[in-house]
Order: structure tokens, then sequence, then C-alpha cells
């Protein structure tokens, strides 16, 4: 089957850093996601990853090592703003994605 | 109307009744995409349109259909709704289907089934 963990909830200061972690088993390879959805809203795309490496956006940064069947966002300076949940989802040889159930992020004072 | 847009925002369904969600975008995007968000679960898919006039099933498309008669629009139906249906309905589309192409959300229909 196709499966993507991420841990359930975190927690981090305002100001710090933070790595989220994705793992994946899906049937096919043709991209990765991270997309951010404040409680109650829609989620909103964050960053794309198909192929090794770092991708960097402002405050925010996106990894992927497909051998290993993992991703991991990268949250810089954190703001109280950041606080929402963090989804991680692959697009499988059929071009669909699948999505993990998200990361809670708690951002304390 | 700016991106994507769904209605209704909310509704309260007794059990067995026919209901249909509806879905409008307006950036003539070719892909478009239902999706059920329950809690500690991912969003599924139930339904996909490649382009206008196909649809496909998705992860969980038991007790739903779609129609996607033009670009813009593409209603969600349920037929004779159950308690399980109980969910967050989003809809999302995307320029196209292929691997790059990210996916735009409206901002969700919450249903209860009671």
């Amino acid at each position: 089957g196709q499966n993507i963990d991420q841990p359930t909830e975190m927690t981090a200061t305002e100001g710090a850093i933070v790595q989220i972690n994705c793992t994946y088993q899906t049937s096919g390879f043709n991209g990765l996601f991270w997309y951010q959805q404040h409680a109650g809203e829609a989620p909103t795309f964050l960053s794309y990853n198909v192929l090794d490496g770092l991708e960097e956006k402002g405050r925010f940064s996106s990894f992927l090592r497909r051998s290993k069947g993992y991703s991991y966002l990268l949250l810089k300076e954190l703001q109280m703003k950041d606080s929402a949940s963090y989804l991680c989802a692959v697009r499988d040889s059929n071009y669909q994605l699948i999505w993990g159930a998200g990361t809670k992020l708690i951002i304390k004072p | 109307i700016a991106g994507i847009t769904q209605a209704p925002t909310s509704q309260i369904l007794a059990a067995g009744r026919r209901m249909t969600l509806r879905c409008t975008q307006d950036m003539r995007h070719n892909a478009m995409y239902w999706y059920r968000q329950d809690l500690g679960l991912g969003l599924r898919l139930i339904h996909y349109s490649n382009t206008a006039g196909t649809t496909g099933k998705g992860e969980v498309p038991d007790g739903y259909s779609v129609s996607r008669a033009n670009t813009d629009d593409f209603p969600l139906t349920l037929a004779s709704a159950v308690p399980s249906q109980t969910s967050v309905y989003f809809c999302a589309s995307s320029e196209a289907s292929g691997s790059s192409y990210e996916q735009y959300f409206g901002p969700g229909t919450r249903l209860t089934v009671t």
C-alpha cells in the first residue's frame, strides 16, 4: 500500500528553527509537495521537490532524498503566524497526490 | 470571483437525503479534484477530472458522483447521504495534471450527516 508518515504534532519557540520530517512509500514518484493549512482554512502550497537536494524559499526550505523516501520542511525564524498544520504529499505513478495526515506545529512565545 | 469558490460553506443533512456540493474556479485550470479531510487522516481523493468532459475515480469514490460539463464547474453529488460522509470537503484545481503543477484549494464545505 501507499503510505506517508509525518509526526502528529511538534512544538517550537518563536524565533527558533524547526524541521518537520516526512517519509513515504508510494507506487512511483513524480514529485513531493509541502502545503500549509491554518485551522479551519484550506491548504496552501509551500514547496515542490522532484530532484534530490534542498529548495529554499525565504524562511522555508524543503529537502528531498528519493533513495531514502525522505523529505523535510525546515522553517527558520519562527513566527507566531507559522502555527499551522504542515502537509506532505507525494505524486504517485498515476499522477495523483497521496497525502500525509499532517503535522500540527505549535509555536510558543 | 477570484480562485476557487465552494458552496455551501457548511450544511447539516439528514441521512438518506441527496446533496450537491458546488465548486467553481475562474483560473481556467484543466484539472479539478474533490477531497475529503477527516481528523487524523490525510486528504483523500474522491473523484478527479483531468479536463472538461472527463472524470475519474479516486481513493474513496463510493457514494459520490461528479460531472464536468465545462472547465469552470465541478459539482460533487451525494446520492443518499450516510453519517460516515460527515467530513470537510475540499475542491481543488491545477493548471494540468502533470507532476509539477500545484493544486489550489477552495475554502471547503463542512458537511454533517445526521
